[in-house]
């Protein structure tokens, strides 16, 4: 079956835009979380949804916003970017979450921020 | 264990012969463990888990073992091979938040 699903795969970026990223689940994966990893600080944990709602939130600031919508497809939003925004970002789905088993990820949105 | 960033270790071995890439995790409350491969430029890969109920499980070429005394896990790679090479991770679930180890970089020397 078909994996995760990142697009888009790499974007350029300046201070101050915004940018949205989209993540389809696996089919029948109701848990969508996201994370961002930088070579300093490895894959830190943003935020997971499941069923439409926001379950956890991870220590980043409000810029950071993301959304589930009834298909299980995901969309997480930067606002007002900054220079350290730039990092790949990774959609990971679940059946359930946490406590659910295998955690599989997508290929990742590569976003550098000028 | 939780990520704390910063220095990733490095592991070298020749092909063919045995690799093992530890981790050390941070709750005892965890109770289910993956690892996984990261090629430059792709997603984490899963390779394995093992859930706290085991203290050991094998794959094709790989096997995990759990330590819960000491809060640790090693992946060993069998019959190492060039494309083996990436950096590897552990993950813990705590029941609320998976957290992920810095991870290793394993190149295999043909």
């Amino acid at each position: 079956k078909a994996g995760v699903t990142q697009t888009p795969r790499y974007l350029i970026k300046t201070r101050g835009q915004q940018v949205t990223l989209s993540c389809s689940p696996i089919s029948g994966h109701r848990s969508v979380s996201w994370y961002q990893q930088t070579p300093g600080q490895g894959l830190q944990f943003l935020f997971e949804y499941f069923s439409e709602t926001q379950r956890n939130k991870g220590n980043f600031p409000g810029r950071f916003s993301g959304r589930q919508f009834s298909n299980s497809r995901s969309e997480m939003n930067v606002s007002t970017l900054e220079l350290g925004d730039s990092a790949l970002y990774l959609c990971a789905s679940t059946r359930t979450g946490t406590g659910g088993g295998e955690l599989f990820f997508g290929e990742g949105s590569r976003l550098t921020v000028l | 264990g939780e990520s704390v960033g910063l220095h990733l270790p490095t592991l070298s071995v020749q092909e063919g012969d045995n690799s093992i890439i530890n981790c050390a995790y941070s709750n005892s409350a965890s109770d289910y463990f993956i690892w996984y491969k990261q090629e430059s430029g792709k997603g984490p890969q899963f390779i394995i888990d093992i859930r706290s109920n085991m203290d050991k499980r094998q794959g094709q070429r790989v096997t995990v073992l759990l330590n819960k005394t000491v809060k640790h896990l090693s992946l060993q790679i069998a019959a190492t091979q060039p494309g083996d090479s990436a950096v590897y991770f552990c993950a813990e679930d705590t029941g609320n938040q998976f957290y992920f180890g810095t991870g290793t970089s394993l190149t295999v020397i043909p």
